[in-house]
């Protein structure tokens, strides 16, 4: 669901299900996107990242996945584990050397 | 990916205090770095842009007389908070971008808490 005020979306499902994470991005013209994880009072951790000439990447039980033309991104966690509990983040780069922008986040939980 | 490191990782002071935050890039020269700031449970923005040698470039609505940011070598940035307040309280993460990949890889973060 949509975030409201201060509350995260969040993902609940079961061990050994697989997840989709969805992302809206802002801007058309952005070209690069990544998907970070982010446990709790650490740092964002890079999942995958994806080109905007690309529409899907596929990595180690993560699949990322881009429709340009709704400006939309998502993330597949494959037999979620429970290692996979945290939030998760898209971000866009608008442009050449632009830094990153993150998108509002979502927190899965796995339920064993 | 790239290794970043932070330190202090937590730091509690008193309101009117300065506090510094070192950024480094453990195994790459890194000419920009980036400087986020996260409350909770909410998303990261970007507060600055840090230039080795140059001035840093800060994004709207952020004091850069506040946040005091030095990119002084290429493995080496710094924020500094100057005047802390308890609304200053917030996670500062920095991020790195490698030049060959273009991806951003960030720091452990520090949580700073301003009584």
């Amino acid at each position: 669901g949509e975030s409201v005020g201060l509350h995260l979306p969040t993902l609940s499902v079961q061990e050994g299900d697989n997840s989709i994470i969805n992302c809206a991005y802002s801007n058309s013209a952005s070209d690069y996107f990544i998907w970070y994880k982010q446990e709790s009072g650490k740092g964002p951790q890079f999942i995958i990242d994806i080109r905007s000439n690309m529409d899907k990447r596929q990595g180690q039980r993560v699949t990322v996945l881009l429709n340009k033309t709704v400006k939309h991104l998502s993330l597949q966690i494959a037999a979620t584990q429970p290692g996979d509990s945290a939030v998760y983040f898209c971000a866009e780069r608008y442009s050449g050397n632009t830094p990153l922008v993150f998108g509002k986040g979502t927190r899965l939980s796995v339920i064993a | 990916g790239a290794v970043v490191s932070q330190h202090p990782s937590r730091v509690i002071c008193k309101s009117g205090t300065s506090v510094k935050i070192e950024c480094r890039s453990l195994d790459f020269q890194a000419t920009t770095m980036f400087w986020y700031r996260q409350f909770p449970k909410q998303s990261l923005m970007l507060m600055a842009t840090s230039n080795e040698g140059s001035k840093a470039t800060y994004e709207q609505g952020v004091e850069k007389d506040k946040f005091l940011i030095n990119h002084a070598s290429l493995t080496l940035s710094t924020l500094t908070v100057t005047s802390a307040h308890p609304e200053d309280s917030s996670f500062y993460i920095c991020s790195v971008r490698t030049p060959s990949t273009d991806t951003q890889y960030f720091g452990p973060g520090t949580r700073l808490t301003v009584l």
